[in-house]
């Protein structure tokens, strides 16, 4: 789904540096996700938005950070990172109707393939 | 919070047969499991969902049930073709908002 765009697509950093994850999404979406994603334990939420000013705490959000610059734009920040943040990271935008209620379908972008050494 | 269980976590099946991955989920109120399917390499997307107030869902050779007494749910694919190999998640919604707890994945390998 080219609507949803993460870049870096691929990083190697080393331990205790801070680097920037970057979401986009031209869907138009309110809503959007971070996830983890490492074998055998699926898609682990970090942060999620539901708009520029709301911000939330998900399962695993120790270690991250997160801006909601706009609408369209979702940034993920590890402050100081660590060997086991190697991982994969999605972003995701889901959309809400017309009463404000969610559309539970995430759309998902391409991933942040992410090795800390 | 929402806690989903997924087995198996790797399934070989002929091509031609039919595969079942299930999953159990513990919050109650949980009211929108969704089915996902990753290719290698790729982003996941959204291949069946189904409602608390559905039983079951179809979509050509995939199909979803749902018990929700036994709170859980499990994804049929039938006449297994190569293409169906990917890893499948299964996702239950949980809270006002709606977010998704993931199961842990299968990967479902279809052998010519």
């Amino acid at each position: 789904d080219a609507d949803v765009t993460q870049t870096p697509r691929n990083r190697i950093t080393k331990t205790g540096k801070r680097i920037m994850l970057e979401c986009s999404q031209t869907k138009g979406h309110d809503r959007m996700y971070w996830y983890r994603q490492d074998p055998g334990l699926g898609l682990r939420l970090i942060y999620y938005s539901f708009d520029v000013k709301d911000i939330n705490k998900g399962e695993i959000s120790d270690g991250y950070s997160v801006s909601r610059q706009a609408q369209a734009k979702f940034s993920l920040s590890l402050e100081s990172a660590i060997p086991n943040q190697t991982a994969l990271y999605f972003c995701a935008t889901s959309d809400i109707n017309k009463l404000g209620q969610s559309r539970e379908t995430q759309y998902f972008g391409p991933g942040t393939r992410l090795l800390v050494l | 919070g929402e806690n989903v269980e997924q087995h198996p976590s790797t399934l070989s099946v002929q091509e031609g047969d039919s595969a079942v991955i299930k999953c159990t989920y513990s919050d109650s109120a949980s009211n929108y499991f969704p089915w996902y399917k990753q290719e290698l390499g790729k982003r996941p997307q959204l291949i069946i969902d189904i409602r608390s107030n559905v039983g079951e869902k179809k979509d050509q050779r995939i199909a979803v049930t749902l018990n929700k007494t036994a709170k859980h749910f499990s994804l049929h694919i039938t006449e297994t073709q190569p293409e169906d190999s990917a890893v499948y998640f299964c996702a239950a919604s949980f809270g006002a908002g709606n977010m998704l707890t993931f199961g842990g994945g299968t990967r479902l390998m279809v052998k010519p």
